[in-house]
């Protein structure tokens, strides 16, 4: 079975400084999707970041990019220029290329940011 | 846009009710799951459904059922409710073509469960 971790359960951030929140996974499969979901403070969880494994570039959304290493099977988040908006829980998630769609979620890092 | 919608944000309920939680997608998508969130453990997949009446048990499907009798809803039951049943439930639905980019799924807003 795969496993999503997520080591830091709290960090800060200065606004306009840049942050990289970190995601570690274990799987035996060769082709997966892993993403980056946001929950800010209630409201909805909302996709933020997408990768295919069998693609080598990293993903970049406008100020969120990652750093996806697949041999050391690591998937880090990093957001440039924080902004107070970009306060939430943020979650990284596993799902498996083949099969049935569900998600296999990390613990979960809360991301404050300090004006 | 795709909207997922939860029948309650906060519910309280006493030990032995019987609850239902009731998730409705406007997509028409084919898939939908039920999570559940607790601190420090992050998201738990309860159960999922891939067709209409057709269930499959994920994480953690002790304690609760569920009912997908039309393709738009996705019923969460507990039997018998439990104090330790206490948590965040989070529905969600994606489609199985990947239409919408490579199967993101679309969350609701969550049900707080409190169990007293």
């Amino acid at each position: 079975a795969q496993t999503v971790t997520q080591s830091q359960p709290e960090m800060s951030v200065q606004e306009a400084e840049t942050v990289t929140l970190s995601c570690t996974y274990d799987t035996s499969e060769s082709d997966y999707y892993l993403f980056w979901y946001k929950q800010p403070p209630s409201r909805q969880m909302i996709l933020v970041i997408r990768q295919e494994a069998y693609k080598q570039q990293n993903a970049t959304e406008n100020r969120f990019s990652v750093n996806f290493q697949k041999a050391a099977k690591s998937f880090s988040l990093k957001i440039s220029d924080s902004q107070l908006g970009d306060a939430a829980m943020y979650f990284c998630a596993y799902r498996s290329y083949q099969g049935a769609q569900k998600l296999v979620f990390g613990q979960g890092t809360r991301l404050t940011i300090n004006p | 846009d795709v909207k997922v919608t939860q029948s309650s944000r906060y519910l309280v309920k006493r030990t032995g009710e019987k609850v239902f939680l009731e998730c409705v997608q406007d997509m028409d998508h084919e898939n939908m799951f039920w999570y559940r969130q607790d601190p420090g453990l992050g998201l738990r997949l309860i159960y999922f459904s891939y067709d209409v009446k057709m269930k499959e048990k994920g994480d953690i499907p002790e304690g609760y059922s569920v009912s997908r009798e039309k393709k738009e809803r996705f019923s969460l039951i507990l039997e018998s409710a439990s104090t330790n049943q206490t948590s965040m439930y989070l529905c969600a639905s994606t489609s199985s073509s990947g239409v919408q980019g490579p199967y993101e799924q679309y969350f609701g807003p969550g049900t707080r469960l409190t169990v007293t």
